[in-house]
């Protein structure tokens, strides 16, 4: 009954490939996102999606494509693997922001990429 | 694991003693912070938030700060215990404003 669950956990790969990440939420929250954690555990937001709907892309490499199939999903794509892609990549869901705890995240396990 | 020559500030604390974490934020449209622990392997989780009508709010074992006049943020622990070993963050955001902005991590280590 895990609130954010992301495959796979560890993904190691070569660069130039294509890999994916997935992300499903079961909380019913209309908004998820997808964060970067480098190797200083520096957290960067870099997508979000509101109820299938594009609203907010970071300044990110078009080779990372985020895919929202419904509201319960945030897939990231990324074309062509760079060494410097390797990080922690968080999916993470909140309900609307300005109720409650405005938004308040609720992150996945993480995904750690290594690329070769 | 861990990288080589990660740098995170760390503190090193007692187990029983209090713990007090310092954030600096710039953002001066931040109405709102939150604080997040994030275990060894594991996402953020949520702590203890503010909003900026107020400047201390008291949880369970932990009391945020917030200082609006040097935009600053602090995080107490009292009684810091072995499970309280992590990386702990704090984030802003203008209230009603998805767009949460994270600080750098602090590593905090308990010793038994």
């Amino acid at each position: 009954d895990t609130a954010v669950s992301q495959t796979p956990k560890y993904l190691v790969t070569q660069m130039g490939n294509d890999k994916s990440i997935k992300c499903e939420q079961n909380l019913g929250h209309d908004t998820m996102y997808w964060y970067k954690q480098d190797s200083k555990k520096f957290l960067k937001i870099m997508f979000s999606y509101n109820n299938k709907e594009l609203i907010i892309n970071e300044t990110v490499p078009n080779r990372f494509s985020p895919k929202s199939p419904d509201k319960a999903h945030l897939n990231l794509h990324i074309n062509s693997l760079e060494l410097g892609d390797s990080a922690v990549y968080f999916c993470a869901s909140s309900p609307l922001p300005g109720t409650g705890r405005n938004g308040e995240l609720f992150f996945g396990e993480g995904s750690r990429l290594t690329v070769l | 694991g861990e990288s080589v020559g990660l740098h995170l500030p760390t503190l090193s604390v007692q187990e029983g003693d209090n713990s007090i974490i310092n954030c600096a934020y710039s953002n001066s449209a931040s109405d709102y912070f939150i604080w997040y622990k994030q275990e060894s392997g594991k996402g953020p989780q949520f702590i203890i938030d503010i909003r900026s009508n107020m400047d201390k709010r008291q949880g369970q074992r932990v009391t945020v700060l917030l200082n609006k006049t040097v935009k600053h943020l602090s995080l107490q622990i009292a009684a810091t215990q072995p499970g309280d070993s992590a990386v702990y963050f704090c984030a802003e955001a203008p209230w009603g404003n998805n767009r949460l902005a994270f600080g750098k991590g602090n590593q905090v280590v308990v010793i038994p």
